[in-house]
């Protein structure tokens, strides 16, 4: 069984913070973590498709950055604002077996106030 | 990039009855996945579907409980069989592309 784990389970945040949520996974058998936000009433919707160790991806004022020798990922928001609202879902995606079976964490549930 | 028409969107159903959810892929997928998200849970992959062979389960998933239909490369329906008020969830399909993976609208579910 896949373990990916997501901190934190919910955050609050004033318009204009920067925030930032944790995403570990395991170290070994590692093919490529994925980053979703997934707006109420909507589908997920996939934001970065990380894959290489030290990797740093940016879409607008959201970034992500991954380590897999240590087994985490972090997603920054800078200046959130009340759109950016959502639950935000990492994924696992293993070296062996189906690489496009994914394991999701259980999300960080952003709330911004305006 | 994928577009998946699921449909329905939500529906609330008596316990004991049936509800088929459909998926509609625009490019043949060899590889459509079904998830449930139980309130409070993360996305739990029910089954894996392929097209041409009988759908592959998860652990604690059974064929006779989400009995799965993939006639062709863009289509493919969930039933979920003999519902109770724990079936109620959001149930997705999904495909994986070089991209990511590409999610239905999804089927809120309510059992009564």
């Amino acid at each position: 069984i896949l373990n990916v784990e997501q901190s934190p389970q919910s955050l609050h945040v004033q318009e204009g913070d920067s925030t930032n949520f944790t995403c570990s996974f395991p170290s070994s058998n590692f093919y490529a973590l994925h980053w979703y936000r997934w707006e109420t009433a909507k589908s997920p919707e996939a934001l970065f498709v990380m894959t290489l160790n030290g990797d740093e991806k940016k879409k607008g004022r959201i970034s992500a950055t991954l380590n897999t020798k240590e087994g985490y990922s972090y997603l920054y928001i800078k200046g959130s604002q009340p759109e950016d609202s959502a639950t935000y879902l990492c994924a696992f995606s293993p070296l062996s077996g189906s690489a496009r079976q994914l394991t999701f964490g259980s999300g960080t549930q952003l709330t911004v106030l305006p | 990039s994928a577009v998946i028409s699921q449909k329905p969107s939500r529906d609330i159903c008596q316990r004991g009855t049936s509800l088929t959810i459909q998926c509609q892929v625009d490019s043949q997928v060899t590889m459509m996945f079904w998830y449930r998200q139980q309130p409070g849970q993360s996305l739990t992959l029910i089954a894996t579907a392929n097209q041409g062979s009988e759908a592959t389960y998860e652990s604690g998933f059974v064929i006779d409980k989400f009995p799965i239909s993939r006639p062709n490369l863009t289509f493919s329906t969930l039933t979920v069989s003999n519902m109770s008020p724990e079936d109620s969830s959001i149930y997705l399909c999904s495909v994986v592309l070089t991209r990511g993976a590409f999610f239905g609208q999804g089927t809120r579910l309510t059992v009564v």
